[in-house]
């Protein structure tokens, strides 16, 4: 199996500033590692992943870091906005064949303006 | 294209009841998932299925819970008999399965036993 761990659970910024968020998991055969966001009342929906063949992808504000060796990745949003206040969920895909992935607890972003 | 849908969005129970949730995966979807979300425990997983299979049963919820897929775009989660802590989001989710690639979910149904 997996195990997923994230932290902080609660993250508060100001507005501008950047926000992180670490997750670390177990098995080393994971190979793709998903971010949702959840806005209140609303589902998770996707907004960045990484693969294993790789250690640093952007999309605009959002990068995302894999360290492999360290079982570790993580979120950095960069120029917050008021607009980025939801909950964060971190994931792993493990092995072939398998649509499933192993989440996070999530962490709450709470940027003030 | 449809996304995953789910209903109803909201259902209200009496403790001991019998309730089913449904949900509609994206349609050519084979991974079929069904997790509980609370503010605790944050996303569970309950069920999985693979093309209709059952591939997992999350072990702690075999007592009340029976997530069933009689057809590739309909499934269904029973919980009987219902216990106020089971309130709660329900969600489903689905994908391709053929690889790691994105997840997909319901709108979820809150689930409210009193």
């Amino acid at each position: 199996g997996e195990q997923v761990e994230q932290l902080p659970s609660i993250l508060r910024v100001q507005e501008r500033s950047s926000a992180s968020i670490n997750c670390t998991y177990e098995n080393s055969a994971s190979n793709y590692f998903p971010w949702y966001k959840q806005e209140p009342g609303e589902n998770p929906k996707l907004i960045i992943d990484i693969r294993s063949n790789m250690e640093r992808k952007q999309i605009q504000g959002l990068i995302v870091l894999l360290d492999k060796k360290a079982k570790r990745f993580s979120l950095h949003i960069t120029d917050t906005q008021p607009a980025d206040s939801a909950m964060y969920f971190c994931a792993a895909h493990t092995g072939a064949n398998t649509g499933k992935l192993t989440f996070g607890h999530g962490t709450i972003l709470r940027v003030h303006p | 294209d449809a996304g995953v849908t789910q209903t109803p969005r909201h259902e209200v129970a009496e403790k001991g009841q019998t309730i089913i949730l449904k949900c509609e995966p994206v349609s050519g979807h084979n991974d079929l998932f069904w997790y509980r979300q609370t503010k605790i425990q944050g996303l569970e997983l309950l069920s999985y299925f693979r093309s209709k299979s059952l591939m997992e049963d999350g072990g702690a919820f075999k007592d009340r819970f029976k997530a069933e897929m009689l057809n590739s775009s309909f499934s269904t989660l029973k919980i009987q008999p219902t216990e106020p802590k089971d309130s709660a989001v329900y969600l489903c989710a689905s994908t391709t399965g053929t690889s790691a690639e994105t997840l997909y979910f319901g709108s979820g149904t809150r689930l409210t036993v009193l």
